[in-house]
């Protein structure tokens, strides 16, 4: 079973509707943290979380809100959603949080906002 | 502030050439020095990373980079592509802040024709 995992992997919504996406994982990593992924950008942060009390913004969060429900669960909302918030958005975890360390990535979750 | 540079966002080799996959940096500390791979629909994946030490990395796939200080720049090579190295490349610095922030590169695209 993968380690990170989202749901759903793709989801098709309207402008102005509310959606979730989830992550879990089951690594026992304390850091959790949100990107998207645009054509020609590379990956910008959203949002991170070091702990289940500790939530904290990225670079581009407005738009964005997110919960974490456990140390293995971090999800992202788009409270409204519009269509330039369509991308590709990814979780991923990692242990400690030295700037050594490894960020362990989810499959992705593929987001289209009509 | 950190930030990367990936020179070439499509790149095409033959199988069996040499890839080589550009990244530069800046950094006002001691970079960490990530390279992951993204696979078709796939999440990211760690390549390799250089944190101290010997300059030339090894990672996996036969994939290796060499960190050159003078040249701010950190290249990802392997000797021979093969066709299942087709993916899109990111290269990444770390913040060097306890956050273990990402700063990832816009991403390359390799494609191996036969």
């Amino acid at each position: 079973d993968a380690d990170v995992t989202q749901t759903p992997r793709n989801r098709i919504t309207k402008t102005g509707k509310r959606i979730m996406l989830e992550c879990s994982q089951t690594k026992g990593h304390d850091r959790m943290y949100w990107y998207r992924q645009d054509p020609g950008l590379g990956l910008r942060l959203i949002y991170y979380s070091f702990d289940v009390k500790d939530i904290n913004k990225g670079e581009i969060s407005d738009g964005y809100s997110v919960s974490r429900q456990a140390q293995a669960k971090f999800s992202l909302s788009l409270e409204s959603a519009i269509p330039n918030q369509t991308a590709l958005y990814f979780c991923a975890t990692s242990d400690q949080g030295s700037s050594q360390e490894t960020q362990y990535f989810g499959p992705g979750t593929r987001l289209l906002v009509l | 502030a950190q930030s990367v540079t990936q020179l070439g966002s499509h790149v095409s080799v033959s199988e069996g050439a040499l890839v080589l996959l550009r990244c530069n940096y800046s950094s006002s500390v001691p970079p960490y020095l990530f390279w992951y791979v993204q696979y078709p629909n796939q999440g990211l994946q760690l390549l390799l990373k250089y944190t101290t030490g010997a300059t030339l990395v090894k990672g996996i796939n036969g994939f290796e980079a060499e960190f050159k200080k003078s040249e701010t720049s950190f290249h990802l090579t392997k000797p021979s592509a093969h066709m299942s190295d087709a993916a899109e490349y990111f290269c990444a610095v770390s913040d060097h802040s306890a956050t273990n922030k990402l700063i990832f590169g816009t991403g390359t695209l390799l494609a191996v024709q036969p």
